[in-house]
């Protein structure tokens, strides 16, 4: 099946720097992918919705200027948080789509911690 | 707005036990239901799905119905395996080609079964 990777894993940072995050569809194109956010015992809350060469489509609440999105391949979208704080730490999950069916493939999720 | 709710675990059952994690819904359209299963270190994987009511998705032994009339989308398994343990996620989509559709996720149930 198809395969979606990220990188890295864990990170740990220092308040008031960026960190990026990559997700990688490895054996596909994918036209679209999603970000999605996920607290301990929560839900995975979307955040963003990232379309190959134009601008990401973010949910109500979630900081364009905070969290970059860039989708400029069709295989790589990268999530940058920018001038990291305490509260967004959290696992981060992307997930891509192929355009066709009802199928998404997740990465395994990177878990961000900010002292 | 579009929500799923399913039973909070951790759920944990001995081999050969009977699985039921029960999800329920709230659409304003007419979704397409998932089950999706995260093991240890691993992303999601699409375990089933049902696109229309009375439709019965099923896959390695776990099955789940569409119940329009109760807003439901319960999990079952017959006879649970050590291997089964993982956090199941509930999930609906109200566009069709869910592939290009963010999901909603219900806040997962985490199963451990035992030898």
């Amino acid at each position: 099946g198809a395969v979606v990777s990220q990188h890295p894993s864990r990170v740990i940072c220092k308040s008031g720097t960026s960190v990026k995050i990559e997700c990688r569809s490895l054996d596909f194109q994918a036209t679209t992918m999603f970000w999605y956010r996920q607290f301990p015992k929560q839900s995975l809350m979307l955040m963003a919705t990232s379309n190959e060469g134009s601008k990401a489509t973010y949910e109500q609440g979630v900081e364009k200027d905070k969290f970059l999105i860039n989708h400029a391949s069709l295989t790589l979208s990268t999530l940058t948080v920018t001038s990291a704080h305490p509260e967004d730490s959290s696992f981060y999950i992307c997930s891509a789509g192929t355009g066709v069916g009802y199928e998404q493939y997740f990465g395994p999720g990177t878990r961000l911690t900010v002292t | 707005g579009n929500s799923v709710t399913q039973m909070e675990g951790p759920v944990t059952l001995s081999e050969e036990a009977f699985l039921t994690i029960n999800c329920t819904y709230t659409a304003t359209g007419y979704p397409s239901l998932f089950w999706y299963v995260q093991y240890p270190g691993e992303g999601l994987q699409l375990l089933l799905k049902a696109t229309k009511a009375d439709d019965k998705g099923s896959n390695k032994g776990f099955e789940a119905t569409y119940r329009k009339e109760t807003t439901s989308f319960h999990l079952e398994k017959g006879s649970v395996q050590v291997s089964d343990s993982a956090v199941y996620f509930c999930a609906l989509s109200d566009q069709k080609n869910s592939g290009n559709t963010p999901l909603v996720f219900g806040k997962g149930t985490r199963l451990s079964v035992i030898a």
